[in-house]
């Protein structure tokens, strides 16, 4: 059974950088996509971005002059990062395995706050 | 940007009765790409219906997902305790290449 799970600081400092890994546990990253997604507290669901295991990569046009994402195949890991952060960006972050265009596995997620 | 929109925003029913959950696109949406998901306070959100009908592995058959062009359509044939949740809808294919609907919660009446 494939498993997710974000890892990262749950506090973040305006104009800062978000960083977050997931761990992929129970099966290869590679021959995927996988991708990040985030939810802001009372919203709804919003794609960030997703990344191949080659390292090539696809970003929310309203994320990608801000956005980072990196694979290390060695470990089984991708990251985020997200730059010059704002309030805005106060959300539940998870890491998914994408096929087919839809998510079939996920982690459970991750608070990240912006707050000085 | 294809908006889809999930009506009604929470539905009040009680375990055995039947459900039945909308999403709406702006655009046409290929039936490929319609997804529904499970989400529970606390836990990962959970693949329900993949191709607009299609089961995904382990999901019970009182499940069923129906629909085409830009009206989808997720049916739950008798509530069970566990199937109360948030629903999402989700499209992939038009720039952004995946969103999401808002979702519907499903409560106990």
């Amino acid at each position: 059974q494939v498993q997710l799970q974000e890892s990262g600081p749950g506090l973040v400092e305006p104009s800062e950088t978000l960083s977050l890994t997931c761990t992929v546990s129970g099966g290869s990253i590679t021959s995927y996509y996988w991708s990040w997604i985030r939810q802001p507290p009372g919203k709804g669901l919003e794609w960030i971005g997703y990344i191949y295991y080659t390292g090539s990569t696809n970003y929310n046009p309203s994320l990608k002059s801000r956005v980072t994402m990196s694979v290390d195949t060695s470990k089984n890991q991708f990251s985020l990062k997200l730059s010059s952060v704002a309030a805005a960006d106060t959300a539940v972050y998870y890491c998914a395995r994408t096929t087919g265009g839809r998510y079939d596995y996920w982690g459970l997620g991750t608070l990240v706050t912006v707050s000085s | 940007e294809i908006v889809l929109t999930q009506s009604p925003g929470t539905l009040s029913l009680s375990p055995g009765e039947r459900a039945t959950l909308s999403c709406r696109a702006s655009q046409r949406v290929s039936s490929t790409y319609l997804a529904w998901y499970q989400h529970k306070p606390g836990q990962a959100p959970r693949l329900l219906i993949y191709g607009a009908s299609s089961r995904a592995t382990g999901i019970p058959d009182r499940f069923s997902g129906s629909g085409s062009g830009t009206d989808f359509t997720l049916t739950i044939s008798r509530l069970e305790p566990e199937d109360f949740a948030v629903y999402y809808c989700q499209q992939y294919g038009s720039s952004p290449l995946y969103t999401f609907g808002q979702g519907t919660k499903l409560e106990i009446k």
